[in-house]
């Protein structure tokens, strides 16, 4: 079945510092969201990408969805406090409509 | 406008006894999803309801079983409860237009012990 790898499996950072993490699928997908989830809180939709090649932008957060459509990058520029949390990846494919969630990465960033 | 509305938000069972998760959503959304969240496992799919009047078996469904009761409300039942079970339990829902997903609107969880 497919499958979505995220990497890393935790970040530390300094306040300020940049944050990356990638997201890989076995198979082409037909899009990817991605998903933050603070300590004790539950998982927040903040965007999806469907073209491939995409870049979008949310303040200080960009997405990427790779050329061919298996990988996907959340860059963070200048990371805040604010930014602390688990950061999911949910690509969907094969005509299927439900995402397959990667396992997530933990960012801890140190004031 | 409360989105995903999940009850209780903590619970504490003993091995073998049943309970039934609850959930509601307010936004008229076709689709109704649980999931359980284990350390550094992600999100998994336990059943899922594409409308109302159809459910459907996710990932991990063994132990449990789903009522899509209406538009809004989509519980989820453990017969006899078993220590693997403990976990934090979501419940989500989402607009559907087609085969495209417009992402998951989430309740605040359920976090389960099984003791």
């Amino acid at each position: 079945g497919q499958q979505v790898m995220q990497i890393p499996q935790y970040q530390h950072v300094q306040e300020g510092e940049d944050f990356t993490t990638y997201c890989n699928s076995s198979t082409t997908l037909s899009n990817i969201q991605w998903y933050k989830q603070r300590p004790g809180g539950h998982p927040v939709f903040l965007i999806q990408l469907v073209k491939s090649g995409e870049v979008k932008k949310q303040k200080r957060l960009t997405f990427q969805f790779g050329e061919a459509k298996k990988n996907s990058s959340l860059h963070i520029t200048a990371t805040q406090t604010t930014d602390v949390g688990t950061y999911f990846c949910a690509g969907t494919s094969g005509g299927s409509y439900i995402p397959t969630f990667g396992r997530g990465t933990s960012l801890i960033v140190h004031p | 406008n409360a989105g995903v509305t999940q009850t209780p938000k903590f619970q504490v069972l003993k091995t073998g006894q049943s309970m039934t998760l609850q959930c509601a959503q307010d936004m008229n959304h076709n689709s109704m999803y649980w999931y359980r969240q284990d350390p550094g496992m992600g999100l998994r799919l336990i059943y899922y309801s594409a409308s109302e009047g159809t459910t459907d078996k996710g990932e991990v469904p063994n132990g449990y079983n789903v009522s899509r009761l209406n538009k809004r409300e989509f519980s989820l039942r453990l017969e006899s409860a078993a220590p693997s079970q403990t976990s934090v339990y979501f419940c989500a829902s989402s607009e559907m237009r087609g085969n495209y997903n417009y992402g998951y609107t989430f309740g605040s969880g359920t976090r389960l012990t099984v003791v």
